[in-house]
């Protein structure tokens, strides 16, 4: 198994380019969702989807769609990049939405917006 | 409110210290679960161990234990004999069971282990 990937690992957008972040879990897992990370602050989540169809905004939603068409990805848009979006982004997908599973997270794409 | 406070923004030891890395957090939920992660300098994020809210048993895996106490709602991280490899980012979380099932995380401790 791949488990989560990212792509791309790394990007720098001009402000109001808009981009995917693309998602892919190879586990089955049911409850997919991105978190961002930024300094200080731990990670907080944007959009998550419990299955395919199925899409919910987290605590930090604006400025990003999702969509969920397979179990397998979970793309996340930005849809006009702004500076306020330079992050880290994780994908983290889970067996199910139980509090038990833990999450597994993918590497990781680092967003620079000019 | 939920939420997860890491105080020790940063800790710096000596390879063969033993050292505690806090988690204090709050909710009012009775059932709950609550996360280590490990982020190494490469990125990515690392599962390390989950505890649910009512088992309170610590637990020892090699040279990490974790002391779980609902009393003092702390979830705190120990690492024995510590080693250059165990340098990195650790994050505390609390995953609830009736919000979006998502991960509330601490802002993280950076760990540097010295040789």
């Amino acid at each position: 198994n791949a488990g989560v990937t990212q792509t791309p690992k790394f990007q720098v957008l001009k402000t109001g380019q808009s981009m995917t972040l693309q998602c892919a879990q190879d586990m089955n897992h049911e409850y997919m969702s991105w978190y961002r990370q930024d300094p200080g602050m731990g990670l907080r989540l944007i959009h998550y989807s419990v299955g395919a169809g199925i899409t919910d905004q987290g605590e930090v939603p604006n400025g990003y769609n999702v969509s969920r068409s397979t179990t397998e990805d979970f793309p996340l848009r930005l849809l006009s990049a702004a500076p306020s979006q330079t992050s880290v982004y994780f994908c983290a997908s889970s067996y199910s939405t139980s509090s038990y599973n833990e999450q597994f997270f993918g590497p990781g794409t680092r967003l620079t917006v000019l | 409110a939920q939420k997860v406070t890491q105080a020790q923004t940063e800790i710096s030891v000596v390879e063969k210290e033993d050292v505690t890395l806090d988690c204090v957090y709050e909710t009012r939920d009775t059932t709950y679960y609550l996360f280590w992660y490990k982020q190494p300098p490469s990125g990515e994020l690392v599962f390390l161990i989950r505890r649910n809210s009512f088992d309170e048993q610590n637990e020892i895996s090699g040279r990490y234990s974790w002391n779980f106490q609902k009393s003092t709602s702390s979830f705190n991280f120990t690492i024995t004999a510590s080693q250059v490899v165990d340098s990195a980012v650790y994050f505390c979380a609390l995953r609830l069971q009736d919000s979006s099932y998502k991960l509330i995380f601490g802002s993280g401790t950076r760990l540097l282990v010295r040789p």
